[in-house]
């Protein structure tokens, strides 16, 4: 079974203050792993997308890394508004229904 | 503008009265899905439909039925809703195999 799991649960950052963000993941032949940014109340927005170990993608201040067995977020020198939850999530290669298997996600809170 | 949307955006209702939650996509995707999200338990997949008149259980489908007669629409129905299906949902659409994009979400509470 497919499991991804998120850490720190909470990151309380000073802006400016660079950090990562870690999700571990078990797959049996991962076809992509997802990041999404998540505000309150609202439906996930789609980050970035990662197929294979090595990859790197960058967006404004955020970095997402992939290895054989995890991918980082790095947020470097944030800003009150990258405050958000950011989800991990995998989706197998054989997996029935384009399925997505999420992690717990990171409740980010950048401070000014 | 490409989008997901679902209605209502919150609803309050009692133990056993029948309610659909809709969700309508204009980006002409195959693939259309219902998420629930609880705290402690992240997003977990209840139905999935892969195109019109197809669909399938995900790993929650118990108290819930979908149906997908159009390509655009992907309702979720709660024939006879309980308090635990207190939650708040989400439908993603997306290309087969490729990004799926969510709506903003419905937060329901079941009295």
């Amino acid at each position: 079974e497919d499991q991804v799991t998120q850490s720190p649960e909470a990151l309380r950052l000073q802006e400016g203050e660079s950090s990562s963000l870690n999700c571990s993941y078990t797959v049996s032949g991962l076809r992509g792993l997802f990041w999404y940014r998540q505000d309150p109340g609202k439906g996930p927005e789609f980050l970035f997308t990662l197929y294979s170990a090595g990859e790197e993608k960058e967006k404004e201040r955020l970095k997402a890394t992939l290895t054989k067995k995890e991918s980082f977020l790095h947020i470097t020198a944030p800003k009150p508004e990258d405050s958000a939850t950011y989800l991990c999530a995998v989706q197998e290669g054989k997996a029935a229904g384009n399925k997505l298997t999420f992690g717990g996600g990171t409740r980010v809170l950048v401070k000014p | 503008e490409a989008q997901v949307t679902q209605n209502p955006r919150y609803l309050i209702t009692v133990t056993g009265k029948k309610l659909t939650v809709t969700c309508s996509q204009n980006m002409n995707h195959e693939y259309m899905s219902w998420y629930r999200q609880d705290p402690g338990l992240g997003l977990r997949q209840i139905y999935y439909s892969m195109n019109v008149e197809v669909t399938d259980k995900g790993d929650v489908p118990e108290g819930y039925k979908v149906s997908r007669k159009e390509k655009r629409n992907f309702p979720l129905i709660l024939e006879s809703p309980s308090p635990n299906q207190t939650s708040l949902y989400f439908c993603a659409s997306s290309h087969y195999q490729e990004t799926q994009y969510f709506g903003p979400g419905t937060r329901l509470l079941v009295l």
